[in-house]
């Protein structure tokens, strides 16, 4: 079976600091990944997806980045944190058009 | 017009009753159509996929209403462990899968 896993669970950041988030996915190969962003009480908001490796679309254009080293491993950086940057960040995988997302666990990320 | 868009409650209501959310798109090409179900604090998570003949699965009946662009979610004898937000989310149509999601409908069932 499938599973997805994203880590840190919490992180606490200053402003102005890297950031570096991680996702894999096991058990499928060449799966659709994404990076969503959830702000305190509201919507998901789609920053980055990606259909194969070094393939990276980016939604909206802000303070992040995405890279895709491995068919199975995603990553959300920043060079330099900002407040704004704070919320509940998703990373899911899909196997492909039009399929359902599954969702790793999220990172609670509050920039101070 | 937002592309997905939902009431956001809070839907109060008792065990034991029915409920239902609606929720409208924008895009008319749109093909694929979920609800999930998030709890405060976690992922959200595949409560069932909306298929255009309706379908249901236990208490849960969704439907799809091509004409109008809006889609529905009825909950039928609530449980306490409904509460959580449901989420409407539709496909972009487009070469990759790109789904939109609502801001989500707030369900607090009570004793």
């Amino acid at each position: 079976s499938q599973t997805i896993h994203q880590w840190p669970a919490t992180l606490v950041q200053p402003v102005g600091s890297p950031l570096s988030l991680e996702c894999t996915v096991e058990g499928t190969s060449n799966p659709n990944l994404y990076w969503y962003r959830q702000a305190a009480g509201r919507g998901l908001q789609l920053l980055f997806y990606s259909v194969g490796i070094g393939q990276i679309s980016s939604e909206v254009p802000q303070n992040l980045s995405a890279s895709r080293p491995q068919d199975r491993q995603f990553i959300l950086s920043s060079k330099k944190l900002l407040l704004s940057d704070s919320g509940f960040y998703l990373c899911a995988w899909a196997k492909g058009i039009n399929e359902k997302l599954f969702f790793g666990s999220g990172t609670q990320l509050s920039v101070l | 017009r937002k592309e997905v868009e939902q009431d956001p409650g809070p839907f109060n209501v008792p065990e034991g009753a029915t409920v239902a959310f609606n929720c409208t798109y924008s895009n008319s090409a749109s093909q694929s159509f979920f609800w999930y179900r998030q709890d405060c604090r976690k992922e959200p998570k595949l409560l069932m996929s909306v298929y255009s003949s309706g379908n249901e699965d236990g208490r849960f009946t969704a439907q799809l209403n091509r004409a109008s662009q809006y889609i529905s979610l009825l909950i039928r004898d609530s449980k306490l462990s409904d509460s959580a937000t449901y989420l409407c989310v539709v496909n972009l149509s487009g070469g990759y899968n790109k789904l939109i999601f609502g801001a989500g409908t707030r369900l607090a069932v009570h004793p």
